[in-house]
């Protein structure tokens, strides 16, 4: 069974940094792109960024570029989302989702991060 | 960017009624379309991806079509367990979501 467990959101002051781990089971995690996206409180979804299976191409829209950086550790079956320079608009749940052929077939359960002082 | 339109935002059905929930793209998507599903606090599930193709373990009363700019998501039979937030996702350029469709049982 395809898992995906996120970790280490919590609460944060504006203007620091946290970094989400996402571990992955159930597949074989170095053969597919991974995913964030995230959804603030009563709001729709957002994807956040992208990485290939090396992990030597990656993707972000505007909102987090040269903000967030995400990374992989195929060894670890782990994914990770950095985030610096927080803002409260990045208050969210941040979800890790699986890539098949472009399409995020599998989503963890998700990651709640609150950018507050 | 691509810009998602997604109708109505609010839904209210019977059991058994048929539903259709529409979404339109600012451009052409070709048929990178997905539909989601998202019950109260769970992560969402894939359901139907690249327009039409229905994903592993989903009931055959959960259809998708169109191409272009405009698609659909029906529901044959609305069952008490579709309660949920249905979201779409083009991935042709970049991914752009759905603002979502709360449908709920009248």
């Amino acid at each position: 069974e395809v898992q995906l467990v996120e970790s280490g959101g919590g609460l944060v002051q504006p203007g620091r940094s946290l970094k989400l781990s996402c571990a992955a089971s159930g597949f074989t995690f170095s053969n597919y792109y991974m995913a964030w996206v995230r959804q603030a409180p009563k709001k729709g979804l957002e994807w956040v960024a992208t990485i290939s299976t090396s992990g030597s191409r990656t993707y972000y829209p505007d909102s987090v570029k040269g903000r967030f950086t995400i990374s992989r550790d195929n060894a670890k079956s782990s994914l990770y989302l950095q985030m610096n320079s927080l803002k409260s608009e990045d208050t969210a749940t941040y979800y890790c989702a699986r890539l098949y052929s472009y399409v995020m077939d599998a989503w963890g359960q998700g990651a709640s991060v609150t950018v507050s002082s | 960017d691509i810009q998602m339109t997604q109708s109505p935002s609010f839904l209210s059905a019977s059991v058994g009624d048929r539903v259709t929930i529409n979404c339109k793209a600012s451009q052409n998507i070709n048929k990178y379309l997905d539909w989601y599903q998202q019950k109260l606090g769970e992560a969402p599930k894939l359901l139907i991806y690249n327009t039409n193709s229905l994903h592993t373990g989903i009931p055959s009363r959960f259809s998708g079509s169109g191409s272009g700019t405009d698609f659909t998501l029906t529901i044959s039979s609305l069952q008490p367990e579709d309660v949920a937030t249905y979201f779409c996702l083009q991935h042709n350029s970049g991914y752009t979501f759905g603002a979502g469709t709360k449908l709920e049982l009248k």
